[in-house]
């Protein structure tokens, strides 16, 4: 089965700073990958996703690349605020019809004023 | 529109007893998929529900079942519960697969004693 690696676990940026998380991917088969972000006691929530046929996508601060070729995908937050202070995960979905999600085990971003 | 819904939101059991939890989908949508979360873990895909009929299911014994309506409403039971059984419990509900975007409920936070 599909298996995700997200790192870092933990990151502390100042507020202004770019911070950026990365996730692999083991099935080649994957071809849509979200990124969602879950605030304290609340459900994750979506931000940005990517299909496997597209390198990038941005909206506003927020950027994803993916690299299909390495199995590896990144999300890039620029000029952080307080208020991105949340746990954000990646996951992976195989192609293979109405597949599970695989979910990385989640990045604690926090941004100091 | 209505987010998704779901009850209850906290629940204290112990062990050896059941517990049923539901969820709620946005109007419209077809798919329902429950997620344990746990500290340790992360998020673990338990199973899916597509018009009334289980498409996909995680890798958890058969204590974790669940059920799907015929207005997308479902249900999930965890019998025979064990203080590993502890954790939040997602519902997340999309149009038609997991690879619409996904909307999360907020969660029912289960502890097993």
């Amino acid at each position: 089965g599909e298996n995700v690696e997200q790192h870092p676990s933990t990151l502390s940026v100042q507020e202004g700073d770019s911070a950026v998380i990365k996730c692999t991917y083991s099935d080649s088969a994957s071809n849509y990958f979200p990124w969602y972000k879950q605030e304290l006691g609340k459900g994750p929530q979506l931000i940005i996703d990517i299909r496997s046929n597209v390198g990038e996508k941005k909206d506003q601060r927020i950027a994803v690349t993916l690299n299909k070729t390495a199995k590896h995908f990144s999300l890039h937050i620029t000029e952080t605020q307080p208020e991105d202070s949340a746990v954000y995960f990646c996951a992976a979905t195989s192609s293979g019809g109405y597949q599970k999600v695989t979910f990385g085990t989640g990045t604690k971003l926090q941004v100091i004023p | 529109k209505a987010g998704v819904t779901q009850t209850p939101r906290y629940l204290i059991k112990t062990r050896g007893q059941q517990v049923t939890l539901s969820c709620s989908p946005i109007s419209g949508h077809r798919s329902v998929s429950w997620y344990q979360q746990t500290p340790g873990q992360g998020l673990q895909f338990l199973f899916e529900y597509f018009s009334e009929t289980q498409r996909n299911k995680g890798n958890f014994p058969g204590r974790f079942s669940g059920r799907q309506f015929s207005n997308s409403r479902s249900e999930m039971n965890v019998s025979t519960l064990e203080l590993g059984d502890s954790a939040l419990y997602l519902c997340a509900s999309s149009y038609r697969d997991t690879k619409n975007i996904q909307y999360f409920g907020a969660g029912t936070r289960l502890s097993v004693l």
